[in-house]
């Protein structure tokens, strides 16, 4: 039973436009969620994170979106570039961190020129 | 500040051996967590130690262990090896903290079983 979702293996969005990464969760237990960013060969890079308490939380380009009614959160990077070309995925925590993190199977961004 | 080592990157096991993976942690973090990635179930946590001790456990046979040392150094072991432990098995650390969930991990070994 997977308890993280990312329904779009992948997305291909033009350089300069919105992407937009999406992720749906089932645990009502979870308490922070996190987006994690990899490139082939190297190990996830953290992006950004949002508490349950909030339902936004903006760093740069980069702003995710948490509706805890509906059990969504999403990732938006604006404008996206290049180098955003990558495996997102997006994880979260129960338990106020005594377990480990749930990740969704990632979603591969592919910007294009 | 060095990042989280993994050693070794690559390795090519057979069926019914055993591999032990080794993780440097970033000095000061003393907690040390590893995860499973495989193309089909993304990543899934194994363990996590902290002060040597094991704090948290995924659902995985107890083929799959691990340590910890005075150092905060890692060790992960899988015995009798099965073709479908073929994945990239990733470390990372933090300080131990409050857990924020922010991990920082390494690059990974990749194990294939044939």
């Amino acid at each position: 039973d997977q308890q993280v979702k990312q329904n779009s293996p992948s997305l291909s969005v033009q350089e300069g436009r919105i992407s937009i990464l999406n992720c749906d969760y089932t645990n009502s237990m979870f308490d922070y969620f996190l987006w994690y960013k990899k490139y082939p060969a190297e190990g996830p890079t953290f992006l950004i994170s949002i508490s349950s308490i909030k339902d936004k939380n903006e760093d740069g380009r980069f702003t995710v979106f948490l509706n805890k009614s509906a059990k969504h959160l999403s990732l938006h990077i604006v404008p996206s570039q290049p180098g955003d070309s990558a495996v997102y995925f997006c994880a979260a925590r129960a338990g106020g961190g005594a377990d480990g993190l749930t990740f969704g199977k990632g979603t591969h961004l592919i910007i294009q020129p | 500040k060095a990042g989280v080592t993994q050693t070794p990157r690559y390795l090519i096991k057979t069926r019914g051996q055993q591999v032990t993976l080794s993780c440097s942690p970033i000095s000061g973090h003393r907690s040390v967590s590893w995860y499973q990635q495989t193309p089909g179930q993304g990543l899934q946590f194994l363990f996590e130690y902290f002060s040597e001790t094991q704090r948290n456990k995924g659902n995985f046979p107890g083929r799959f262990s691990g340590r910890q040392f005075s150092n905060s150094r890692s060790e992960m072991n899988v015995s009798t090896l099965e073709l479908g432990d073929s994945a990239l098995y990733l470390c990372a650390s933090r300080t131990g903290g409050a857990n924020t969930g922010e991990l920082f991990f390494g690059e990974g070994s990749r194990l294939t079983v044939l």
